[in-house]
């Protein structure tokens, strides 16, 4: 069964990079299928999709963040990961990695909270 | 990008009632639209895909409607384990885009 594990800082101060990683298993990163992505949730709101990447290095990024946001992917490791640039306290939110087939997201992983604050 | 916007933002309900969500999308996306189930502190749960395909594993209670620019979720006769937060999704665009969201309550 496919699972995803986001890892990372859970604590990032204003101005510094939040770096995320999300590994895979029970699935291949490098299928043709799919594209990986990340989606975050600040705290009792609603979603906001960041970006995907395909196992070639193709990438897709939201708009609003293109300029702060790089998703890369490692498929000798079955993991791929965010790095946020500049974050500030608006970047506070539950990070989730997520699995896209074309661009429908289809599995999620538990999430993690990221807070940004000094 | 393309604008999602659902309504209502809270819809209040007891169990066995039919119950229907709106999405609008602020230009056509033709059917790339999906639907996921929220509940607190859990990741959301795809439910719906293609506007009125159904995910495996998901009861047949739910259903999906529409094209174009306007689309809805029912749900024929609620169970308590659907009070949760919906949401629809247009993945039409290479930049994906969610609705606000509508929680579901029990009245």
């Amino acid at each position: 069964q496919l699972q995803l594990q986001e890892s990372g800082p859970g604590l990032v101060k204003p101005s510094e990079t939040l770096s995320l990683t999300c590994g895979v298993s029970g699935g291949s990163i490098s299928s043709s299928i799919y594209y990986w992505g990340w989606i975050r949730q600040p705290p009792e709101k609603g979603l906001e999709w960041i970006g995907n990447i395909y196992y070639n290095g193709s990438t897709y990024y939201n708009p609003s963040l293109r300029s702060r946001v790089t998703i890369s992917v490692d498929t000798s490791k079955n993991q791929f990961s965010l790095k946020l640039t500049s974050v500030t306290a608006a970047d506070t939110a539950v990070y989730y990695c997520a699995r896209h087939v074309g661009q429908l997201v289809d599995y999620w992983g538990q999430g993690t909270l990221v807070t940004v604050s000094s | 990008d393309i604008q999602m916007t659902q309504s209502p933002s809270t819809l209040s309900a007891s169990v066995g009632d039919r119950v229907t969500i709106t999405c609008r999308a602020s230009q056509s996306i033709s059917s790339w639209l999906a639907w996921y189930q929220q509940k607190p502190g859990k990741a959301p749960k795809l439910l719906m895909y293609k506007a009125s395909s159904l995910e495996s594993g998901v009861p047949s209670r739910f259903s999906g409607r529409g094209s174009g620019t306007e689309f809805t979720l029912t749900i024929s006769s609620l169970q308590p384990d659907d009070f949760a937060t919906y949401y629809c999704q247009q993945y039409n665009s290479y930049s994906l885009t969610f609705g606000q969201g509508t929680k579901l309550e029990i009245k």
